[in-house]
């Protein structure tokens, strides 16, 4: 069965210290992988995705990614990290046609001063 | 451009209500989705439509049903509101030349009591 597991629920960080948000996936053939945030009350926003090429692949806000096919993950990092940062953060895969969209359970990231 | 736009935001139903909620999309998309998103779950596929007039099942589409008369709307219904589907649906919609990253609607919260 296809599936993505983000194996920690919450993540907690210093404002400045680097921060990895993890992703693992089980799917048939190449993947499409995606990452998305969501902030409080809205909508999830894309950030970041993985198709082909480079593994190390670089998102918005300063965000990047890591495609590692040997070990079927895909974790979300960021050198240095703000308290604006603070989130719930997805990992997706793209599964048959039509752009449909497999998420994890979401992680949520915590940057406290 | 608004995006992709849901209403109504927040609503409350007794069990066996029927409500409908609307989709709009301004981005000429092809492909639009109905997602529900449960804590610790993820968000799952409810129904989704490739164009106008067509619509198929996604992952968890018992108890709901769906429509697209234009292609800028996608509308999801309940018949008979049941506590279980008590949620926050969101919907999204991609390019059909995409590669899978999506544009969200702000969710609708859902409480059915």
């Amino acid at each position: 069965a296809q599936s993505v597991a983000q194996p920690e629920d919450q993540v907690n960080v210093a404002e400045g210290n680097p921060l990895t948000v993890k992703c693992t996936y089980s799917v048939s053939g190449n993947p499409y992988l995606f990452w998305y945030v969501q902030y409080p009350n809205r909508g999830l926003q894309f950030l970041l995705k993985y198709i082909t090429g480079d593994n190390l692949v670089k998102g918005s806000y300063g965000f990047e990614a890591e495609f590692n096919k040997s070990q079927t993950s895909f974790h979300l990092k960021k050198p240095s990290a703000l308290v604006s940062d603070s989130a719930l953060y997805f990992c997706a895969v793209r599964v048959g046609g039509y752009n449909k969209l497999i998420f994890g359970a979401g992680t949520r990231l915590a940057v406290h001063p | 451009n608004a995006g992709v736009t849901q209403t109504p935001k927040f609503r409350v139903l007794k069990t066996g209500q029927s409500m409908t909620l609307l989709c709009a999309q301004d981005m000429n998309h092809e492909y639009m989705y109905w997602y529900r998103q449960d804590p610790g779950m993820g968000l799952r596929l409810i129904h989704y439509s490739v164009g106008e007039g067509t619509t198929a099942k996604g992952e968890v589409p018992d108890g709901y049903n769906v429509s697209r008369l234009k292609k800028q709307n996608f509308l999801l219904g309940l018949e008979s509101a049941a506590p279980s589907q008590t949620s926050v649906y969101f919907c999204a919609s991609t390019f059909l030349q995409g590669q899978g990253e999506a544009f969200f609607g702000q969710g609708t919260r859902l409480t059915v009591v």
